[in-house]
């Protein structure tokens, strides 16, 4: 079956711009989790959805970055006035569940000019 | 708080030579700990898992890892490395939140030379 897809892989923008990265999860699954990989590290939890609803935002690192899932389904990750620092590939997870395993996606490569 | 150390940042090995890829966790509790790989242009895959049952633990691809709470590791393991292993190796934790909340390590990436 299709595993979690992201859309773009690639995006360029400039510093100040508004982007707007898509995750299509695998079907049926309830979980979703964003993360973000920066160049040479880990990646870092940024939010965690069940169903419709953000679970647990902790890692949202301010409010410049926000994310929804209206029908519990497809995510999208928002981030305003996109600022250098906020370059990094992009990565998005889906499971049956909390608990389950986590199958991530390629990830959306986000350079901010 | 959870956090994992990959002591190295890279490592080389010959085709055919065996592979050891070092992970220490620090937990405060008893942790889950997994391996994930990471291939150019591809999502991250789970290797393997531990979730204190079996201390060695036998994953994907012919990877297995240890569990040693005496000494904190978690390496990972494989007897004959193929070409295809050459990818980046990540040591995971994870939180007890309610869900799975994964702390990734700063990943080990593996070479392997003919």
């Amino acid at each position: 079956g299709a595993g979690v897809s992201q859309t773009p892989s690639n995006k360029v923008t400039e510093k100040g711009k508004y982007v707007e990265l898509r995750c299509d999860p695998i079907s049926g699954h309830t979980a979703l989790y964003w993360y973000r990989q920066s160049l040479g590290q880990g990646p870092e939890f940024l939010i965690y959805f069940q169903g419709t609803g953000a679970a647990d935002d902790s890692g949202l690192p301010n409010d410049r970055f926000f994310a929804v899932r209206p029908e519990g389904s497809v995510s999208t990750l928002k981030i305003q006035r996109t600022e250098r620092g906020d370059s990094a590939v992009y990565l998005c997870a889906s499971s049956h569940g909390p608990g389950y395993e986590q199958y991530f996606g390629p990830g959306t490569r986000l350079t901010v000019t | 708080a959870q956090s994992v150390t990959q002591l190295d940042s890279h490592v080389s090995v010959s085709e055919g030579t065996p592979v050891l890829l070092r992970c220490n966790y620090s937990s405060s509790y008893s942790p889950s700990l997994f391996w994930y790989v990471q291939h150019p242009n591809k999502g991250l895959q789970l290797l393997l898992k531990y979730t204190s049952a079996a201390t060695l633990v036998k994953g994907i691809n012919g990877f297995e890892a240890e569990f040693k709470k005496s000494e904190t590791s978690f390496h990972l393991t494989k007897p004959s490395a193929h070409m295809s292993d050459a990818a980046e190796y990540f040591c995971v934790v994870s939180m007890n939140t309610g869900f799975q909340k994964l702390v990734f390590g700063t990943g080990t990436r593996l070479l392997v030379s003919p």
